[in-house]
């Protein structure tokens, strides 16, 4: 299957600071890219989602102003987390799919703990 | 809001077939059934997925029943590794995408 990776995996930071999150795939071009994030022992929670080129949309309740999405390329769409706090310590997945939109492959996650 | 609801956990043997039954008795009649499954601090990883038909792949057999209000995942013979969350999903189209909007899924627990 199409491989997508994000990095950092894990990033711990002190509350206020912005932290950015990418996403890449790694061997298709990914026309729309999906930001979820997951609290322990819940499910996944779709936060927004990325076309190339175009504003993210945002799902109700997602503060767009705090969680930044860029996808700049067929490749790499960025979440940045700003002036995080510690109710922002989550799992932070990406996924994402090709033309035509058939599948969501997704990345390993990023772990983020804010202090 | 989910389409889906399924058990919340099940065990199954080492070596045994896993049945994993979901419901989606809302389903529209374009609606893909997906299946993932998450091991513990991973990404979901895609297993496979369906609209009318039965499907199989080296991983799994999905069995969607006549009326698409449910379907069935089989993990013919379960091992150890296949300890995991397991997602039903259904795919649906809003606001110009598609989207997967997860369940609860369920934590299935292969012993040994």
């Amino acid at each position: 299957g199409a491989v997508v990776s994000q990095h950092p995996s894990w990033v711990i930071c002190k509350s206020g600071t912005s932290v950015k999150i990418e996403c890449r795939s790694l061997d298709f071009q990914a026309t729309t890219m999906f930001w979820y994030r997951q609290f322990p022992k819940q499910s996944l929670m779709l936060m927004a989602t990325s076309n190339e080129g175009s504003k993210a949309t945002y799902e109700q309740g997602v503060e767009k102003d705090k969680f930044l999405i860029n996808h700049a390329s067929l490749t790499l769409s960025t979440l940045t987390v700003t002036s995080a706090h510690p109710e922002d310590s989550s799992f932070y997945i990406c996924s994402a799919t090709g033309q035509p939109q058939e599948t969501q492959y997704f990345g390993p996650g990023t772990r983020l703990l804010v202090l | 809001d989910a389409k889906t609801t399924q058990p919340p956990s099940m065990d199954c043997a080492e070596g045994r077939a896993a049945n994993l039954p979901c419901n989606h008795s809302t389903i529209s009649g374009n609606e893909y059934v997906y299946w993932y499954r998450q091991i513990h601090s991973q990404g979901p990883q895609y297993i496979i997925h369906g609209l009318k038909n039965n499907e199989t792949n080296e991983m799994a057999s999905l069995i969607i029943t006549e009326d698409r209000k449910s379907s069935t995942l089989i993990l013919p013979h379960a091992t150890l590794r296949d300890t995991a969350v397991y997602y039903c999903i259904v795919r649906v189209f809003t606001s110009g995408t598609y989207k997967y909007i997860f369940g609860t899924g369920t934590r299935l627990k292969v012993l040994a």
